[in-house]
């Protein structure tokens, strides 16, 4: 197993741009999640799904979007970047006693 | 609501010496907790969990805790630490509500520094 796999491992993005993460996984979980992570601070949960076609927001959903069309894959779209998205963005699954396995991360710099 | 508190920003140890990292979590439910480790530039890394089995857990790499509900406490211990155990770790707690999702609280961190 893979476990949980995001693409790209850095990024850099001007004021504006638009951008995609991909995250997936092969555990065959139905839970799924996005967190991003500030410097010096815990995870905050941007959005998560429950299954394929089920998304809902987190704490932080403020200037993203996501879509879950299998249950590998779960994207996080961000639409018009801006420097308060500098961050390092995790991707989650979960197992069967609520434990989240995570993604390496992308960092992800806005300009 | 759930939340979860760790009393120490930063702890240092000396190598071979026990470590203890403090927890404590307040929730309306019977909660799950875990131990979470995360090296520099890496991702988070599941130390332990619990799950209303024992109460007392044992994770990875020789480190363990203890839920005790009647001090809201979740500790995590090792007899004796390594220098690849600099890190940090975050105690989280396991948030159910109406949607029965858990999702996840995270504490604010702890530094564990490891001397020679």
């Amino acid at each position: 197993n893979a476990g949980v796999t995001q693409t790209p491992k850095f990024r850099i993005l001007k004021i504006g741009q638009s951008m995609t993460l991909q995250c997936a996984q092969d555990m065959n979980h139905n839970y799924m999640y996005w967190y991003r992570q500030d410097p010096g601070m815990g995870l905050k949960l941007i959005y998560y799904s429950v299954g394929a076609g089920i998304t809902d927001k987190g704490e932080v959903p403020n200037g993203y979007n996501v879509s879950r069309s299998t249950t590998e894959d779960f994207p996080l779209r961000l639409e018009l970047a801006a420097p308060s998205q500098t961050s390092v963005y995790f991707c989650a699954s979960e197992g069967s006693y609520n434990e989240q396995f995570f993604g390496p991360g992308t960092r992800l710099t806005v300009l | 609501a759930q939340s979860v508190t760790q009393l120490d920003s930063h702890v240092s140890v000396s190598e071979g010496t026990p470590v203890l990292l403090r927890c404590n979590y307040s929730s309306s439910y019977s909660p799950s907790l875990f131990w979470y480790v995360q090296h520099p530039n890496k991702g988070l890394q599941l130390l332990l969990k619990y799950t209303s089995a024992a109460t007392l857990v044992k994770g990875i790499n020789g480190f363990e805790a203890e839920f005790k509900k009647s001090e809201t406490s979740f500790h995590l211990t090792k007899p004796s630490a390594h220098m690849s155990d600099a890190a940090e770790y975050f105690c989280v707690v396991s948030q159910w509500g109406s949607s029965n999702t858990g999702k996840l609280i995270f504490g604010q961190g702890t530094t564990l520094q490891v001397k020679p």
